[in-house]
């Protein structure tokens, strides 16, 4: 079956350390997302990427760093530079393209990061 | 930016009870989508509407466009325990194509 596979689903780290959320989609998707959830907040971009190669700061991209060298795979790097990074990490993929404006994104199961 | 206001933040209801919840804003859009998010999953598509007006729905799901383009509803007809969750409207945002704005949600828990 298709899907967004996110991994691992919880994580724990030590402030002061980089970590790399992995996301990896075999929808044969163009654009990928990381989004955000804090609780009563709801889910806020941080960055997206619309094709292979390339990607664009979202509304909360400090402290945060992604790459997209594959069409499958887009990970997300949280640096030691984010001053409150524990929170719910979700990755969307979508068929991308201007002709799919309101295309649904479709959403993986989530990291929980908790920094100590 | 585009902001939508999703009401009510949570709600506590009984098994059986029907439960409405809405999202507005300031703003006009073509295009209103109604998400809900179990608890540690991601959020997943109920549905999209795509005209003014429209109303449709998805079993005991159903949500309608407004008129205005301004706003949309979504109801859930007697409601079992597994309605539980994050209920989130979303809109395209418009500086961008396939860029979305999230409501802040509506927690629904359902007591037995």
């Amino acid at each position: 079956d298709g899907g967004i596979t996110q991994s691992p689903k919880y994580l724990f780290r030590k402030e002061g350390q980089n970590v790399t959320l992995s996301c990896e989609q075999n929808l044969n998707h163009d654009a990928m997302y990381w989004y955000r959830q804090d609780p009563g907040q709801g889910l806020r971009l941080i960055y997206y990427s619309q094709i292979v190669n390339d990607f664009q700061k979202g509304d909360i991209a400090e402290g945060y760093s992604v790459s997209r060298e594959k069409k499958e795979s887009f990970p997300l790097t949280v640096t030691s530079a984010q001053k409150n990074p524990t929170a719910f990490y979700l990755c969307a993929s979508s068929r991308g393209g201007p002709s799919s404006y309101n295309s649904p994104l479709h959403f993986g199961n989530g990291t929980r990061l908790t920094v100590t | 930016g585009q902001q939508l206001n999703q009401s009510p933040q949570s709600m506590f209801i009984q098994e059986g009870e029907d439960v409405s919840m809405n999202c507005t804003s300031s703003s006009i859009f073509n295009t209103w989508l109604w998400y809900k998010q179990d608890p540690g999953e991601g959020p997943v598509l109920l549905i999209a509407l795509y005209k003014a007006g429209e109303l449709t729905s998805n079993g005991r799901l159903t949500a309608q466009f407004g008129i205005t383009r301004k706003d949309s509803f979504l109801n859930i007809s007697a409601s079992i325990p597994s309605d539980v969750g994050i209920y989130f409207c979303a809109v395209p945002r418009t500086d961008s194509w396939g860029k979305l704005q999230f409501g802040a949600g509506t927690q629904v828990v359902v007591t037995p």
